[in-house]
């Protein structure tokens, strides 16, 4: 089973500033496969990013993925406060299981 | 809109059995691959199960030959059977969609929580 990490466990930023998060696995994972979500606190998680890089729909373009192998990154360009929370990437290749990483919670500073 | 609705959450004893619904409110739902997906209080997502299109079901190693997955469509409807359940089961569970072939989970309902303890 892949094993996905997240770095940092928490990020304290002030609006307006760019985020930076890290997802590491265990093995090799297809860029096809791989998917970032945003969840806030009492809702469902949301996508964001699949294919490493694609934006979900209605997604802005302030959210950007990139990466390969083991390691991809999801970048905030300018934080907004509605993106204050929790970032979960995900493997997730053509046949289960699909592991999540243990999330990054981004803060306000 | 179309959405995913959780219901049959609860209260259970350890050792208990419980079942949840999801029902697709849209019109394609058999083109849809489900899984389910748990949250315990505070802590990361854990993809828990998984049925194709085809019923090909899917298990973490942590449910396995304690939960079942199914589908009706013609009900719209993907169920989880949790049997043997243990305090450590105990978390929202989400339901969530995707279409087949490598796509990621991009439907998602809003969970219902399953609470084990005596």
């Amino acid at each position: 089973e892949i094993v996905l990490t997240q770095s940092p466990g928490t990020l304290s930023l002030s609006p307006g500033e760019r985020a930076t998060l890290s997802c590491r696995a265990s093995q090799s994972v297809s860029s096809r496969y791989l998917a970032w979500y945003q969840q806030k606190p009492g809702q469902a998680p949301r996508l964001l990013i699949y294919g490493a890089s694609s934006r979900a729909t209605g997604i802005p373009d302030r959210f950007s993925g990139s990466g390969s192998g083991t390691d991809f990154t999801l970048t905030i360009s300018r934080l907004e406060p509605e993106d204050f929370a929790a970032y979960f990437c995900q493997q997730y290749g053509e046949s289960p299981p699909w592991t999540f990483g243990q999330g990054t919670k981004v803060e306000i500073k | 809109e179309v959405q995913l609705l959780e219901s049959g959450g609860g209260l259970v004893q350890p050792g208990g059995a419980l079942r949840l619904s999801c029902v697709d409110s849209g019109l394609s739902f058999r083109s849809y691959a489900m899984a389910w997906v748990r949250q315990a209080p505070g802590k990361g997502l854990d993809w828990v199960s998984a049925i194709s299109i085809h019923s090909g079901t899917y298990y973490a190693d942590s449910v396995k030959g304690r939960f079942t997955i199914a589908r009706d469509n013609s009900k719209n409807t993907v169920y989880l059977q949790m049997n043997i359940l243990r305090a450590e089961d105990t978390a929202v569970y989400y339901c969530a969609s995707k279409i087949p072939d490598g796509a990621p989970l991009d439907r998602w309902g809003q969970g219902t929580l399953v609470t084990v303890s005596s």
